[in-house]
């Protein structure tokens, strides 16, 4: 199976800032790739998919980049809304992966 | 509108059996997946096994396979997924989620329920 991995696993950031969230797969997944942010309390919700592809609805300071093995999550300018764990998921096979998540906390 | 409902919360005891279900609406049910996904306490997601709904056949994640069934009622748009005897180490949050299968020959997940909180406890 294709092991992910995320990096850092908590981040510590106020209103405003620009955030930046990196995900690495042990092995090539061209840009089979999506991020979810997830709330305590609550259920996954799917931010991107196809590594930059935003999804409908969300705001567009969230955006992805990558390819390969080494992708990012930027949060262009922190909300309040946004402080929240984030998982990026591989979907090159069938078997699909999580990374570990990051934790984005109030500064 | 989408919408995953999935039931309440269970407690149960060890060696106890137990099905929870997901049913969807507001879609074509039998058209898309339907995936588990479990959390465990304060830990990650991981994929269970996934679920066609309009012919029933199920893949599992090798971690999972033997351990639990994942089934589908299609007239009933709805999902489940089984345990024939729970162990402590089941207690965790059950997600289902919609996908819809692509040309990588995989998928990810547009729409989740709510989660089902599973706790197995003597």
């Amino acid at each position: 199976d294709i092991q992910m991995t995320q990096s850092p696993s908590t981040l510590s950031a106020s209103v405003g800032d620009r955030v930046t969230i990196t995900c690495r797969a042990s092995q090539s997944i061209s840009t089979w790739l999506a991020w979810y942010q997830q709330k305590p309390g609550k259920a996954p919700k799917l931010l991107i998919y196809k590594a930059s592809s935003l999804e409908s609805g969300v705001p567009s300071r969230f955006g992805g980049s990558g390819s390969g093995t080494e992708f990012t999550l930027t949060i262009s300018s922190l909300q309040p809304d946004d402080f929240a764990t984030y998982y990026c998921q591989q979907y090159n096979t069938y078997f699909v992966t999580f990374g570990g998540g990051t934790k984005v906390e109030i500064k | 509108e989408v919408q995953l409902v999935q039931s309440g919360a269970e407690v149960k005891k060890p060696g106890d059996s137990l099905k929870i279900s997901c049913q969807g609406s507001g879609y074509i049910f039998n058209s898309y997946y339907i995936a588990w996904v479990r959390q465990m306490p304060g830990k990650g997601l991981e994929w269970m096994g996934i679920i066609y709904p309009g012919d029933s056949d199920a893949i599992y994640n090798p971690s999972f396979q033997g351990q639990v069934t994942i089934s589908a009622g299609k007239s009933i748009s709805t999902a489940y997924l089984q345990w024939s005897s729970l162990k402590a180490s089941d207690t965790a949050i059950y997600y289902c989620a919609r996908a819809e299968l692509l040309t990588s020959g995989s998928y990810f997940f547009d729409y989740w329920g709510q989660g089902a909180l599973v706790t197995v406890s003597s």
